[in-house]
């Protein structure tokens, strides 16, 4: 089955920096990667999407980019702030119909003023 | 801006007890998710239902596990004798067309 690796497990940035977090997948056959954070106490929102037939996508200070034939994806944030600061999870979809999203192991992103 | 809700937010029951965990997805999602969290590991899907029937299940829905959607707007999780390692946050998440996934703000589950 589908398996995805998430790197780093914490980072720590100041106010200000970039962060950036990688995902792996083993399916190829994926084809819907969604990132969702995770504030304490709270469920996984989901924050940015990424479909395979784009190689990045862009919303104010969160992208993502896709390279499918290495089977990478990332999460960037610019222009951090003690607000981003939370777990952050990828997670990758096979497109058969309504799929299990499978998740990576989460980054904690901590900000610091 | 619409949103999933769960209830209870926290449960805490006996070994071998049974609990109902519900959700109410958002109005006009026809896709229907439980996932669980254990503390500190990543969330592991449960079970995906549409069209009034199960779509998909995990190794972890077994037989002591089941869904169902008693009208238009509740989602349940039936856990029917709950063992320690059920323990866990449960969240339900529901989609319009199988693609975005909304998740609720979880249940949180402590068996003793």
């Amino acid at each position: 089955g589908e398996n995805v690796e998430q790197h780093p497990s914490t980072l720590s940035v100041q106010e200000g920096d970039s962060a950036v977090i990688k995902c792996t997948y083993s399916d190829s056959a994926s084809n819907y990667f969604p990132w969702y954070k995770q504030e304490l106490g709270k469920g996984p929102q989901l924050i940015i999407d990424i479909r395979s037939n784009v190689g990045e996508k862009k919303d104010q200070r969160i992208a993502v980019t896709l390279n499918k034939t290495a089977k990478h994806f990332s999460l960037h944030i610019t222009e951090t702030q003690p607000e981003d600061s939370a777990v952050y999870f990828c997670a990758a979809q096979k497109n058969t119909g309504f799929q299990k999203l499978v998740f990576g192991t989460g980054t904690r992103l901590l900000v610091s003023p | 801006e619409p949103e999933v809700t769960q209830t209870p937010s926290h449960q805490v029951t006996q070994m071998g007890q049974e609990v109902i965990l519900r959700c109410v997805p958002i109005s006009n999602h026809l896709y229907f998710y439980w996932y669980r969290q254990i503390l500190g590991q990543k969330v592991e899907f449960l079970v995906s239902f549409y069209n009034n029937e199960i779509s998909e299940k995990s190794e972890i829905f077994d037989d002591q596990f089941s869904v169902e959607r008693p009208d238009g707007s509740n989602f349940t999780l039936k856990i029917r004798s709950t063992k320690l390692e059920d323990s866990a946050m449960y969240f339900c998440a529901s989609s319009v067309r199988a693609v975005e996934q909304y998740f609720g703000p979880g249940t949180r589950l402590t068996v003793t």
